[in-house]
């Protein structure tokens, strides 16, 4: 298709387990976006790769959470060492043009930690 | 920091009633604001955006204004329709790089 792909759509896992979640954004894209969402709240903003480099990691939560972008395309999303309050849907996002300010997002992640 | 305010829901209304979904934002410069909507099943997607004061966001039979001396993007319609329930996120983005958003308003619309 041709929009974000994010998969798996849903995730169960174990407190502890190691957990990678995949974006593929739109082709052409280059500014892409991860958001984690937790029930009942807004989009909270994760990290911001313009290309393949992170422009804004600010968002990570902990060192437990990492994500790459090696070809400027599809972005992995890596948390370590998983916990109960890790559990939420995790968004990606990606704009052709950033000035646009208009985002496309996935229809997310749902991650939960037992 | 930047921040929304988005007015808490649920909200329900009659087809054909007028909504106002409320939205003010805390910014330190000058940053653009938006409306996302997100229906049921499917991933957010953007319904109207203004990039700067006075101005109006309208898509769908939605508008917002850019009110920089109230600081509010209000969503607004005249008439809502069935196919209208949603969840409605308002937004702001301080030059692009990151997108501040409100906890999100469900609307159902009953016909």
């Amino acid at each position: 298709g041709a929009g974000v792909s994010q998969t798996p759509s849903n995730k169960v896992t174990e407190k502890g387990k190691y957990v990678e979640l995949r974006c593929d954004p739109i082709s052409g894209h280059t500014a892409l976006y991860w958001y984690r969402q937790s029930l009942g709240q807004g989009p909270e903003f994760l990290i911001y790769f313009q290309g393949t480099g992170a422009a804004d990691d600010s968002g990570l939560p902990n060192d437990r959470f990492f994500a790459v972008r090696p070809e400027g395309s599809v972005s992995t999303l890596k948390i370590q060492r998983t916990e109960r309050g890790d559990s939420a849907v995790y968004l990606c996002a990606s704009s052709l043009l950033v000035s646009t300010g208009e985002l496309f997002f996935g229809e997310g992640s749902r991650l939960t930690v037992l | 920091g930047d921040s929304v305010t988005q007015m808490e829901g649920p909200v329900t209304l009659s087809e054909e009633a007028f909504l106002t979904i409320n939205c003010t934002y805390t910014a330190t410069g000058y940053p653009s604001l938006f409306w996302y909507v997100q229906y049921p099943g499917e991933g957010l997607q953007l319904l109207l955006k203004a990039t700067k004061a006075d101005d109006k966001g309208s898509n769908k039979g939605f508008e917002a204004t850019y009110r920089k001396e109230t600081t509010s993007f209000h969503l607004e319609k005249g008439s809502v329709q069935v196919s209208d329930s949603a969840v409605y996120f308002c937004a702001l983005s301080d030059q692009g790089n990151q997108f501040y958003f409100g906890t999100g308003t469900s609307l159902t619309v009953i016909p």
